[in-house]
């Protein structure tokens, strides 16, 4: 069973282009969470999503961000017109129904010139 | 979320076991105790979780206070691979899925 995965891994974008950050979660598992870590800093919630809904977005930025997890596909995270403080490490965890574990992919490490 | 609070800092030496060490005075009766560590450059990975009584998988134990307040996560032999940042997290077990709030954690060093 393949783990949850990221991609890209690395991402480099100039100020003002649009960041994607893909993630399949687990097979099997209809809960996303994306989580942002800052440079020296601890993990941060985001969104949470299960399929075709947003469930919790209390942690997106109001301005900018947005998530997305389709019927069929990769959950996406959509960054707009980046800006150097969007730089950090995107990571993506999913859970099964009715349980409480998560499992985290490798992350997407974003970095703004 | 109930708080946890942390030593920021630990250091070991190979093959010996390692106790860190977490308080939560604020725990509800419901709150399950969760250990997720992060490794360098990587992912947190789950290591074990429990409400009340100890528990014992094959990554690690957790031994919880009687009075629920307070827990310690125990590596019997720790390796130079545990070396990580570990965060212990409370999560409410009637509300399900949902986000994990992590604090700064407990950087762990091993010493060869």
């Amino acid at each position: 069973n393949a783990g949850v995965m990221q991609n890209p891994r690395h991402l480099v974008r100039r100020r003002g282009q649009e960041a994607r950050l893909r993630c399949s979660p687990m097979k099997g598992h209809s809960h996303v969470y994306w989580y942002r870590q800052l440079p020296e800093e601890g993990l941060k919630f985001m969104v949470y999503l299960q399929k075709e809904n947003i469930i919790d977005e209390s942690g997106m930025p109001k301005e900018r961000f947005s998530a997305e997890f389709p019927k069929e596909g990769p959950s996406i995270l959509r960054i707009q017109q980046v800006v150097r403080g969007d730089s950090a490490a995107y990571f993506c965890a999913s859970s099964p129904r009715n349980q409480e574990t998560q499992y985290f992919g490798p992350g997407t490490r974003l970095l703004v010139l | 979320d109930a708080k946890t609070t942390q030593p920021n800092s630990m250091e070991s030496n190979e093959e010996e076991p390692v106790h860190l060490p977490c308080n939560h005075s604020t725990i509800s009766g419901t709150d399950y105790i969760h250990w997720y560590r992060q490794l360098p450059s990587q992912g947190p990975e789950y290591v074990i979780h429990g409400l009340t009584s100890n528990v014992n998988n094959r990554m690690a134990s957790l031994a919880i206070a009687e009075d629920r307040k307070s827990s310690t996560l125990i590596l019997h032999r720790a390796t130079l691979r545990d070396a990580a940042v570990y965060y212990c997290i409370l999560r409410d077990g009637i509300q399900g899925a949902q986000k994990l709030v992590f604090g700064q954690g407990t950087r762990l060093t091993i010493n060869p």
